[in-house]
């Protein structure tokens, strides 16, 4: 079956540091992969998404490539501010799975001025 | 263009009692799916409509349940509730009638808290 894995949180860093959430995936045939955000008291925002090998999603000065040969889809961040603090979910979409997203746990970034 | 949004943002309910929440998708979004979000369990799927039949179903019991309509709104209605019903439900709309291709765009929620 389909499965994400991400790390677990919460993340605490300082602003401007550099920030990485690891997801891993396991999925057959090619899915699309994703990063959610939430915030509190809030839906989920779609942050970027990937839809193929190597493929690299962008947004708001995040970045996630999609790594095939390590099933991988890290977030990253050169530069984080308070504002990004939420919380972050890796989803997979599987077209074995018809319009089912398939979720990461989700990971708590506190980002401290 | 609007988002997809839900209603009521939040509910609460006794045991025993059911409910109804309401989603409609951004215009032109076709499917609507179902997703519900707790602190123990995570984000879990409920079930997807698409031209107003059920696609697909998670692994819920049946007193959950769902309709669209012609206009793809789409309700989902819970029957007896129970306080592990407690939950933010999410619902999530994308454009297209080819499953597992699309993007989902999610509305605020609604929060049910069941007393």
């Amino acid at each position: 079956g389909n499965s994400v894995t991400q790390m677990e949180g919460p993340v605490t860093l300082s602003e401007e540091a550099f920030l990485t959430i690891n997801c891993t995936y396991t999925a057959t045939g090619y899915p699309s992969l994703f990063w959610y955000v939430q915030y509190p008291g809030e839906g989920l925002q779609l942050l970027l998404k990937a839809t193929k090998a190597d493929d690299k999603g962008s947004n708001k000065g995040f970045e996630a490539t999609y790594r095939k040969e390590t099933t991988s889809f890290h977030l990253e961040k050169g530069s984080v501010q308070v504002s990004d603090s939420a919380v972050y979910f890796c989803a997979l979409l599987n077209n074995n799975a018809g319009n089912m997203l398939t979720f990461g746990g989700g990971t708590r970034l506190m980002v401290k001025p | 263009k609007a988002g997809v949004t839900q209603t009521p943002r939040y509910l609460i309910k006794t045991r025993g009692q059911q409910v109804t929440l309401s989603c409609s998708p951004i215009s032109g979004h076709r499917s609507v799916s179902w997703y519900q979000q707790t602190p123990g369990q995570g984000l879990q799927f409920l079930f997807e409509y698409f031209s107003e039949t059920q696609r697909n179903k998670g692994n819920f019991p049946g007193r959950f349940s769902g309709r669209q309509f012609s206009n793809s709104r789409s309700e989902m209605n819970v029957s007896t509730l129970e306080l592990g019903d407690s939950a933010l439900y999410l619902c999530a709309s994308s454009l297209s009638g080819r499953a597992g291709t699309d993007t989902q765009y999610f509305g605020p929620g609604t929060r049910l808290t069941v007393l």
